[in-house]
């Protein structure tokens, strides 16, 4: 079935080390989405891109590395990682027309954990 | 910086009961959407509202978005434990960029 997949959906790491989440589209969605999701902050936004090759910071992007070489691809990079980047990173898609966002399509999530 | 306050954090009640989860912000959105998520996965879209003054219900759930695209209102009628799950509001700006703003969300649950 096409959608969105996220993988690892789980990754346990130690700090320092370098890791990359991945995400894939099938939809050829202009838009891309990665968000953190923790206890007493809701979805914060990390990184974005509106098409291939275009990406821009969000919220909280330090720490973090993206590339979109291709429309169905948008990898996340923990250059290296710390305890802090402990969390649920969610991957998101959207297609917009105009003034109207058609909303998000999320994946699964990837808990990842930094000891 | 734009923020979507959610109200409450929090909600346990009884199946059968009806309930009303508030979003609200100082700022004008286009549109806005109610995502509901459950354990382990990911938020899934419930409902877009781009009208000010627009009601639209999806069975038991109707969602309000304000007169002057500020604030939303999410209710729900004779709620299941099926319901149960974790509601976020989100909001889009008329600036283009396809990003949305979240809520920090309202945790409900409903207890047989």
């Amino acid at each position: 079935d096409a959608g969105i997949t996220q993988s690892p959906r789980y990754k346990i790491t130690e700090t320092g080390r370098q890791v990359t989440l991945m995400c894939h589209q099938t939809w050829s969605h202009s838009y891309m989405f990665w968000y953190r999701q923790d206890l007493g902050h809701g979805l914060r936004l990390i990184y974005y891109s509106a098409a291939a090759d275009i990406t821009d910071k969000g919220e909280v992007p330090d720490g973090y590395v993206v590339s979109r070489s291709k429309t169905e691809n948008f990898p996340l990079t923990l250059e290296s990682a710390t305890r802090s980047q402990t969390s649920v990173y969610f991957c998101a898609s959207s297609e917009r027309v105009g003034i109207l966002n058609y909303g998000y399509t999320f994946g699964s999530g990837t808990r990842l954990t930094v000891v | 910086t734009q923020l979507l306050e959610q109200s409450p954090q929090f909600l346990s009640i009884q199946e059968g009961e009806n309930l009303t989860v508030y979003c609200n912000s100082s700022s004008v959105f286009s549109s806005l959407q109610w995502y509901r998520q459950e354990p382990g996965e990911g938020p899934v879209l419930l409902v877009t509202v781009v009208t000010g003054g627009e009601v639209k219900k999806l069975k038991r759930l109707t969602f309000q978005f304000g007169d002057a695209r500020k604030d939303s209102s999410l209710h729900i009628t004779a709620a299941q434990p099926g319901d149960t799950g974790l509601y976020l509001c989100a909001g889009a700006t008329s600036s283009n960029t396809g990003k949305l703003i979240f809520g920090q969300g309202t945790t409900l649950q409903v207890k047989p």
